[in-house]
């Protein structure tokens, strides 16, 4: 299992400002790199995956971008909301098809 | 399309006894992979299933063990429970690129 780091791994954001946080993993072996949002009491719930070089994904207010060059993602979101508020987790699978998790960036949007 | 399964939501065991957790995945997915969240720390990797096939196992003592069964449900067995098997423990399918985790089983040992 691949070591997969996130920074920092915890953050608290004023409603309506923009964030980011990062997921740095080895570069070698890169198969895809997965972005969750995981809520309390619920299960991680998938946002992205990414494969390519240069991806960037967009889902409402939350995006994406990936370098595999230099093992590493960014996770941006958008004017920030209450809702906004979980840990949010990246996940890399080499290509071997292992997964391996970061342990996530907990993001907590005040009012 | 039913999503991952876990059973039992709850478990509450005592000190030294057997836990068993069951997850059924998508159908036609063929990884199951088997995750520990203890409190106050992130998702540790325990093991992973590919067609019936244990491929990998985490950092565990090996009183965590588990098997896939032939439609490819999978089982988690901790052996002598102690205190700090005090977990959510989270199974994920998976086919090709995407894993889906399922709802978790919360499990106590008191």
């Amino acid at each position: 299992i691949l070591n997969v780091e996130q920074s920092p791994q915890s953050l608290h954001v004023q409603e309506g400002d923009s964030t980011n946080f990062t997921c740095s993993f080895p570069s070698s072996n890169f198969y895809a790199l997965h972005w969750y949002r995981w809520e309390t009491a619920k299960s991680p719930e998938a946002l992205f995956v990414m494969t390519l070089n240069g991806d960037e994904k967009k889902k409402g207010r939350i995006s994406a971008t990936l370098n595999t060059k230099e093992g590493y993602s960014y996770l941006y979101i958008k004017g920030s909301q209450p809702e906004d508020s979980a840990t949010y987790l990246c996940a890399l699978r080499s290509n071997d098809y292992k997964l391996s998790f970061g342990a996530g960036t907990t993001v907590t949007v005040r009012a | 399309e039913a999503g991952v399964t876990q059973s039992p939501t709850h478990l509450i065991k005592t000190r030294g006894q057997q836990a068993t957790l069951r997850c059924s995945p998508i159908s036609g997915h063929t990884s199951v992979y088997w995750y520990q969240q203890a409190l106050g720390l992130g998702l540790q990797f325990l093991l992973w299933y590919d067609e019936g096939e244990e491929r990998n196992r985490g950092n565990f003592p090996p009183r965590f063990s588990g098997r896939q069964f032939p439609n490819y449900s999978s089982e988690l067995n901790v052996n002598a429970l102690e205190l700090e098997d005090s977990a959510l423990y989270l199974c994920a399918s998976s086919w090709d690129t995407e894993a889906f985790f399922g709802q978790g089983t919360r499990l106590t040992v008191v």
